[in-house]
């Protein structure tokens, strides 16, 4: 019963492929991000959709295309991986609302590019 | 966004209290002061938040400072499963609801 979930959990790919990341959250909530942690460990947030609308998007490349099917789900594709984009990836999930609009984060998937 | 600095890192012994600060002076009105930790290897996960008043827990104690400039976090017996990094995030009521993540301090937790 994991509230917020991503696979893979790991992936290694070569440079110039596309790959992409899923996320699905069972906790009912309206909105969903993703946020991507750098070798140095800063977190950074990448994008946030409210019901399946795109709200945030942080000047990220456009190689990074998000896509929400439907509230719970939350789907990062990379295209043309570059070395740069070897990271691990957040997805999270929150009820905005009154404070404190807790955001609750999946386990992580750590991308490799060779 | 608003920011803050903490140390980089701090070391405890199991079962002892630990204090981790925040300073955050730049806080306006309407900013509520957030702490996530990091396990090594898992995704943030949250805290306890405030506003003006103290606030207790079943994980921790935020201690927050009169002219609300700083904040402390209190774990009242350290174990080695709290050991972390600790985030201390500024996130505004209505405004952008990114959490903006700075280095956070790492927490270490001795046997």
């Amino acid at each position: 019963d994991t509230a917020v979930s991503q696979t893979p959990k790991y992936l290694v790919t070569q440079m110039g492929n596309d790959k992409s990341i899923k996320c699905e959250q069972n906790l009912g909530h309206d909105t969903m991000y993703w946020y991507k942690q750098d070798s140095k460990k800063f977190l950074k947030i990448m994008f946030s959709y409210n019901n399946k609308e795109l709200i945030i998007n942080e000047t990220v490349p456009n190689r990074f295309s998000p896509k929400s099917p439907d509230k719970a789900h939350l789907n990062l594709h990379i295209n043309s991986l570059e070395l740069g984009d070897s990271a691990v990836y957040f997805c999270a999930s929150s009820l905005p609302g009154l404070p404190p609009e807790t955001q609750y984060f999946g386990p992580g998937t750590r991308l490799l590019v060779l | 966004d608003a920011k803050t600095t903490q140390p980089n890192s701090m070391e405890s012994n199991e079962e002892e209290p630990v204090h981790l600060p925040c300073n955050h002076s730049t806080i306006s009105g309407t900013d509520y002061i957030h702490w996530y930790r990091q396990l090594p290897s898992q995704g943030p996960e949250y805290v306890i938040h405030g506003l003006t008043s103290n606030v207790n827990n079943r994980m921790a104690s935020l201690a927050i400072a009169e002219d609300r400039k700083s904040s402390t976090l209190i774990l009242h017996r350290a174990t080695l499963r709290d050991a972390a990094v600790y985030y201390c995030i500024l996130k505004s009521q209505g405004g952008s609801e990114k959490l903006v993540f700075g280095k956070g301090t790492k927490l270490t937790v001795n046997p």
